[in-house]
C-alpha cells in the first residue's frame, strides 16, 4: 500500500521556537496533502489543504503566518510552527491524496509536538 | 451544516460479545471510510465504502453503508481485547472541487478480558 512518512515523530522544543515538521509520499506523487491536528481525546481537525505549487487554502480559525505550510513537490510538504507556544502542543497529521482517481488519502504517523 | 456524528462516543463491553457503532452524516456522499487509532498512533484505514449497499468485512469487523439513509454501522462480532481502540468514521464531500474529509467524533472501544 501507499505510504506515507513524517519527521520528526516527536519533538519538545521551548516556547517562542519554531518547528518544521516534514510530510512525504514514500512510492506515489500526491497532488494534494492535509494538515491535522488532533488534540487528546477529540477527533481530528483539518488545519489546511495544500497542493502542490500553489498556496494552501487554511481552514476557519487557523492562523496561515503561524502555520506556515510549504508544498514544494509532489511528495514533499512541510508545516512549520512558528513562535510555538505551549497552546500549540497537539498531534499533527498528515495526509497524503494521490488525486481524484484515487479511493483514499493515505496518513503519515503522526508528529506530537510539545512545547514547554 | 456538514455533521457525522458517532454513536455511541464511548463503548466498553465484555470479550464476545457483539455491538455496532453507528456513523450518520447530514450531506450527500458517496464515500466514507472507517478509521482505527490506537493511543498515540496515527489512523489504521479499516474500509473504504464507496456504494449504496457496500458491505466489507475484515475478521470481527463488518461495515455497510446505506446512502439513502446517510448512515454507515461498523459491528463487531465477539469482541476480543485487540480490537480496544477508538474508531472513526469520515465522509468525503467536495466543495468547489476540493475533496474534503468531514470527520466523526470517534467511538473509544473497550473490550475487557
Amino acid at each position: 500500500g501507499a505510504v506515507v512518512s513524517q519527521h520528526p515523530s516527536w519533538v519538545i522544543c521551548k516556547s517562542g521556537t519554531s518547528v518544521k515538521i516534514e510530510c512525504r509520499s514514500l512510492d506515489f506523487q500526491a497532488t494534494t496533502m492535509f494538515w491535522y491536528r488532533q488534540f487528546p481525546k477529540q477527533s481530528l481537525m483539518l488545519m489546511a489543504t495544500s497542493n502542490e505549487g500553489s498556496k494552501a487554502t487554511y481552514e476557519q480559525g487557523v492562523e496561515k503566518d503561524k502555520f506556515l505550510i510549504n508544498h514544494a513537490s509532489l511528495t514533499l510538504s512541510t508545516l512549520t510552527v512558528t513562535s510555538a507556544h505551549p497552546e500549540d502542543s497537539s498531534f499533527y497529521i498528515c495526509s497524503a491524496f494521490p488525486g481524484p482517481a484515487a479511493f483514499e488519502q493515505f496518513f503519515g504517523p503522526g508528529t506530537r509536538l510539545t512545547v514547554l | 451544516e456538514l455533521k457525522v456524528e458517532q454513536n455511541p462516543l464511548f463503548l466498553s463491553m465484555q470479550e464476545g460479545k457483539n455491538y455496532t457503532i453507528y456513523c450518520n452524516y447530514s450531506t450527500t456522499s458517496d464515500r466514507l471510510y472507517w478509521y482505527r487509532q490506537d493511543p498515540g498512533k496515527s489512523l489504521e484505514s479499516l474500509f473504504v465504502l464507496l456504494s449504496n449497499g457496500a458491505v466489507k468485512q475484515e475478521g470481527r469487523l463488518m461495515a455497510s453503508l446505506d446512502t439513502k439513509a446517510r448512515l454507515s454501522t461498523l459491528h463487531i462480532t465477539a469482541a476480543v481485547h485487540d480490537l480496544s481502540a477508538t474508531y472513526f468514521c469520515a465522509v468525503v464531500i467536495s466543495l468547489d472541487s476540493n475533496y474534503q474529509l468531514i470527520w466523526g467524533a470517534g467511538t473509544k472501544l473497550i473490550i475487557k478480558p
